[in-house]
This record gives structure tokens, C-alpha cells and sequence, in this order.
């Protein structure tokens, strides 16, 4: 699975869109780009992923550069409860062990009121 | 559905002992797996299943058995506790191939003293 580059931590006021970063310039034709969130002692929680098209669903939009090579996370309107760590994963398509996710230490985003 | 579920939510072991940590999805998903998440990082696999009968290794198994005898439940075994295994450990479920999210219970946080 390709390897991917987060900034450690961003700051959005609240109300305001929160734009992620995150490169991944070694992704193969056939790997996906998820996003995952950890909001303090939980859980991971799903967002959104895609392969080549921008995504966009309830939670989030997902912009995705032509070449592939990096990718953006929007949360269209950032409120106090979407602080969190935010996970940019690559992975490929296939079961069993490559359905892992390989998660690195993420963004911490901070919305402040 | 009440989705993933873990217990117990907090335990501390002493140094040598051995306790199993619980975790059962009602999603019917084929896909489970175990991962582990030490303080400030990002989560390692540590074991996963791909169906009742069948599993595998994953990055860091050492010092873990795990089983499944059902679709339902996949419980993880520490033999011999060591200070090495204090981590929040988090259980996940997903349907099989990458383009189904995982979905991860609420985790248990152990303490190896």
C-alpha cells in the first residue's frame, strides 16, 4: 500500500470549511484514498474514499487530483464536534491482508469557537 | 443494529496474567480484524479474519492468539501479559474488498502493570 503525508495538525473556526491535505505520490492505478476520523478515546469512524472521481456524501467532500498523487478532505461547514484526528489511507482493492488499513499518525484538526 | 461491540471497556493486568478481550459485530460481516493503538500513534493490525475458521497474522501478533468460531464474535487472547501490551485495543468489521469501510467498536483500554 502506497505510503501517505499529513500535515501533523491544522487550525478552522468553527463554521468555517476545513480543507485536509494529504499526498500520496507513490499510489498505484488501483489503490483507493480513504479518510478516517478519531475523535478523542473513540473509535475510528468512517468518512468517505474513492479512486479517481471527487466524492462527496453527509459527512465530507473528497477532491482527488487528476493525477492521483495527492488528495483534499473538505468538511463543508467545521463545527467544535468535527475535532479530531483525521487518517488519509491508501489501499488496494483486493481481501484478506491487503484489506488492512495501515493508519499513520494523521491531522489533528482543532476547530476553535 | 448495535454494530461493534467490545467489553470490557477498561482493564489492568498484572504482569503474567492472561484475559481475553471480547468483541462481536451483528453487521454479518465476513471481514474482521484487531488492531492496537499505542499513545500518540496510529493503529497496527494485529490479527484478522476473513471468515468463521480463518485467520491470519497481521503486523504485530506477538504475545496474541485469536479465534473465530462464528461470523459474529472474534475474541483476542493475551497469554502471559507484559507492561509491552498496554495499548487501547480496538476491534473492526467491514464486508469483504476495499471499497467497504471498516467499522471499528469503541475500544478497550489495558494496562499491564
Amino acid at each position: 500500500d502506497a505510503k501517505t503525508t499529513q500535515p501533523p495538525s491544522m487550525d478552522c473556526a468553527e463554521g468555517r470549511a476545513a480543507n485536509l491535505p494529504c499526498n500520496h505520490s507513490t499510489i498505484s492505478g488501483n489503490e483507493y484514498v480513504y479518510w478516517y476520523r478519531q475523535i478523542h478515546s473513540q473509535g475510528p469512524q468512517y468518512i468517505i474514499h474513492g479512486l479517481k472521481n471527487n466524492e462527496t456524501n453527509e459527512m465530507a467532500s473528497l477532491i482527488i487530483t487528476e493525477d492521483r498523487k495527492s488528495s483534499t478532505l473538505i468538511l463543508p461547514h467545521a463545527t467544535l464536534r468535527d475535532t479530531a484526528v483525521y487518517y488519509c489511507i491508501v489501499r488496494a482493492p483486493y481481501g484478506g491482508a491487503t484489506n488492512k488499513l495501515i493508519f499513520g499518525t494523521g491531522t489533528l484538526l482543532a476547530v476553535q469557537p | 443494529n448495535a454494530g461493534v461491540t467490545q467489553t470490557p471497556k477498561f482493564r489492568i493486568l498484572k504482569i503474567g496474567q492472561s484475559m481475553t478481550l471480547q468483541c462481536t459485530q451483528d453487521m454479518n460481516h465476513n471481514y474482521m480484524y484487531w488492531y492496537r493503538q499505542d499513545p500518540g500513534m496510529g493503529l497496527k493490525l494485529i490479527y484478522y479474519s476473513v471468515g468463521a475458521g480463518i485467520t491470519d497474522k497481521g503486523e504485530v501478533p506477538n504475545g496474541y492468539n485469536v479465534s473465530r468460531s462464528t461470523t459474529e464474535d472474534f475474541p483476542l487472547r493475551l497469554e502471559l501479559a507484559a507492561p509491552s501490551q498496554t495499548s487501547v485495543y480496538f476491534c473492526a468489521s467491514s464486508l469483504a474488498g476495499a471499497s467497504y469501510e471498516q467499522y471499528f467498536g469503541p475500544g478497550t483500554r489495558l494496562t499491564v502493570t
